[in-house]
């Protein structure tokens, strides 16, 4: 079963709307990181949380990591349509590799 | 500008077919992954590598699957003989594995049709 699982499946909003996609882990993790991929493209790292940190801000991303309930919030603030995407949580469990989630595709409609 | 160069970023063959694909790391980077990307199956690590010695290749199926990374500058990811089965996007990442972050650089991915 994947360690990373992210919520919902799929995300529609409206452009300028507030995106927020959810992630939960089953075992301990030493970090938690959040990737974008675009359509046809590899995907990009956007943000790293260690698990020690709570909350961590980059530009229009939040992200937050409750190690207690094992899981983990992405939010998009002030969506545009260039953030349309898939986007994956990825747990470092400390064996070398990432485990990556299923994703979450988010659309922004104009 | 640093990037993980993957080759070819096509390729259509016939089932029975030899594939092979390649990957440029980020120069420097220890660590490099081989995943397969399907609708289906979502993102799967098939191999990876550090300092060019496999730790793990328990993702990829041994019988037609082989990954290697003949020096530091290229890995490559062969099937042989290819099915329809296999048709997806393979993606090289490559990091710096015990640095004091484990981010992951992803290429573009190669997308593979086998008919």
């Amino acid at each position: 079963s994947q360690q990373g699982e992210e919520d919902p499946q799929a995300l529609s909003i409206q452009e300028g709307e507030n995106a927020t996609m959810n992630c939960s882990y089953k075992t301990s993790i030493n970090n938690l990181q959040w990737y974008r991929q675009n359509s046809g493209r590899g995907l990009v790292h956007l943000i790293l949380i260690r698990s020690n940190e709570r909350e961590k801000h980059s530009g229009r991303l939040r992200v937050t990591l409750d190690t207690s309930k094992k899981s983990s919030s992405l939010l998009i603030t002030a969506s545009r349509a260039a953030d349309t995407a898939s986007y994956f949580c990825a747990t470092d469990m400390g064996a070398q590799k990432l485990v990556f989630g299923q994703g979450t595709r988010l659309t922004i409609n104009p | 500008d640093a990037r993980v160069t993957q080759t070819p970023r096509h390729k259509v063959t016939e089932m029975g077919q030899e594939v092979t694909m390649r990957c440029q790391p980020i120069l420097g980077h220890n660590t490099v992954f081989w995943y397969r990307q399907t609708m289906m199956q979502g993102l799967e690590l098939l191999a990876y590598f550090r300092n060019r010695a496999p730790l793990d290749d328990s993702g990829m199926p041994k019988d037609r699957f082989s990954a290697e990374m003949p020096d530091a500058t290229l890995a490559t990811l062969k099937i042989q003989p290819s099915e329809p089965r296999d048709s997806a996007v393979y993606f090289c990442a490559s990091g710096l594995v015990g640095g004091p972050l484990n981010i992951q650089y992803f290429g573009a991915g190669t997308r593979l049709s086998v008919l």
